[in-house]
């Protein structure tokens, strides 16, 4: 069965410094999504993504984060100077087509710890 | 605007006990999904259901089942004979089809099965 795949699955940085965070999605879906989960919290939408440019975006989606398909495989999510308050599990999602009934597809997640 | 809330936070029931799952939600839309997802320790989300907002017909899954009633906007999710391996935390989300696409989860609810 098709996944998307999210690298690395942990990853620890330094406050302050930039971070990217790579996902895959699966080859033939159209619409991308960035969610975050504080520890023993819910997740929460951060953005999506569909033909090259943002589509929506939350309140916690504000200037130090930014998202790029450099490639057409990748779907990268950017935390320019990381808080301590960034580090959360960080899950892509891709969808096939535009209505929720095509299902949605999360990656792993990557575990971002800022020290 | 759209929410979605799991009242319960914390469940523990004993192997082979029958657990109920509480999800309500709200939307402005007529057009939505229901979906419940299960998160084990390692931290991926793993797909359940997804449920439209036509279809009230209870689906059962094996130990798993569902109830859909729109008259209470209610999608309660059942574990039959719950097993040490059920336990998790479980996700209720909601996606309308009109009013961006990207989901809301509830805040989950940790259910702990002791053997």
């Amino acid at each position: 069965e098709p996944e998307v795949t999210q690298t690395p699955s942990h990853q620890v940085t330094q406050m302050g410094q930039e971070v990217i965070l790579r996902c895959v999605p699966i080859s033939n879906h159209l619409y991308f999504y960035w969610y975050r989960q504080i520890l023993g919290q819910k997740v929460e939408f951060l953005v999506s993504f569909y033909n090259n440019e943002i589509s929506e975006k939350s309140e916690i989606f504000d200037d130090q984060f930014s998202v790029e398909r450099p490639d057409g495989s990748n779907f990268t999510l950017k935390i320019r100077s990381t808080k301590l308050e960034d580090s959360a599990m960080y899950f892509c999602a891709s969808r096939a087509g535009p209505s929720p009934s095509y299902g949605y597809t999360f990656g792993s997640g990557t575990r971002l710890t800022v020290v | 605007a759209q929410k979605v809330t799991q009242a319960q936070t914390e469940i523990s029931v004993v192997e082979k006990e029958d657990v109920t799952l509480d999800c309500v939600y709200e939307t402005r839309d007529t057009t939505y999904y229901l979906f419940w997802y299960k998160q084990p320790p390692s931290g991926e989300l793993v797909f359940l259901i997804r449920r439209n907002s036509f279809d009230e017909q209870n689906e059962i899954s094996g130990r798993y089942s569902w109830n859909f009633q729109k008259s209470t906007s209610s999608f309660n999710f059942t574990i039959t004979a719950s097993q040490v391996v059920d336990s998790a935390v479980y996700f209720c989300a909601l996606s309308e089809a009109n009013y961006g696409q990207n989901f809301v989860f509830g805040p989950g609810t940790r259910l702990s099965v002791l053997p």
